[in-house]
């Protein structure tokens, strides 16, 4: 597709459960960020990957969260043993090496 | 400090007037900056960018960034009621991530 696809829409899911989120950057974008909304509120940094470099992992807020880049190209985020504060709308981005970045349609996790 | 602050908000213009939303960064490496909107339940949306010193104008919009001062503002003239909603500043360096400010949320009274 032309976008940014994100999958799923919507995850809910038990407290304590794993979950991940799945991110299909536009083609031939090599920056992905991975975000997280709350209500009400801005965005929040977790996650940007650039190329072959090294992700900058120093959004993440706990060692429950992880998130990779297979290929370059489609990005996983993993929540493990998840809380309630983790219910958000998680945002993913994709750019290319300089540029704007340009958002998929979220993720809307509930945990209850 | 943040690295890019913006004005609290919410603002709130009357229909027809000129919305003004302005935006500061600390980092001098910043090279770009964008404008996004976001609607209520949306995803952001890139409406402007900016990258030389100066204005630029599309359509009812204007970007203006003067790098000595490291501020960057959005001017929306004859505003409307479908510009309510949630305005984001993003700066980024040659080759490094984009940073974004917190928003400014403007409504448009009809």
């Amino acid at each position: 597709g032309a976008g940014v696809s994100q999958s799923p829409s919507n995850k809910v899911t038990e407290k304590g459960k794993d979950v991940e989120l799945r991110c299909d950057p536009i083609s031939g974008h090599t920056a992905l960020y991975w975000y997280r909304q709350s209500l009400g509120q801005g965005l929040e940094f977790l996650i940007y990957f650039q190329g072959n470099s090294a992700p900058d992992k120093s959004g993440l807020p706990s060692d429950r969260f992880s998130a990779e880049r297979t290929g370059g190209s489609v990005s996983t985020l993993t929540i493990q043993r998840t809380q309630q504060e983790d219910s958000a709308v998680y945002l993913c981005a994709s750019s290319f090496l300089t540029g704007a970045a340009f958002f998929g349609q979220g993720t809307r996790l509930t945990v209850v | 400090q943040k690295e890019v602050e913006q004005n609290s908000g919410p603002l709130s213009v009357p229909e027809g007037a000129i919305a003004s939303l302005n935006c500061t960064y600390s980092d001098r490496g910043s090279q770009s900056f964008f404008w996004y909107r976001q609607y209520s339940g949306k995803s952001p949306e890139l409406i402007m960018f900016i990258y030389s010193n100066g204005d630029k104008e599309d359509g009812r919009f204007t970007a203006q960034l003067n790098k000595a001062s490291q501020y960057v503002s959005l001017l929306i003239r004859d505003s409307q009621p479908s510009d309510s909603a949630t305005y984001l500043c993003a700066g980024r360096p040659n080759a490094g991530k984009s940073t974004f400010g917190d928003g400014t949320t403007l409504t448009v009274k009809p």
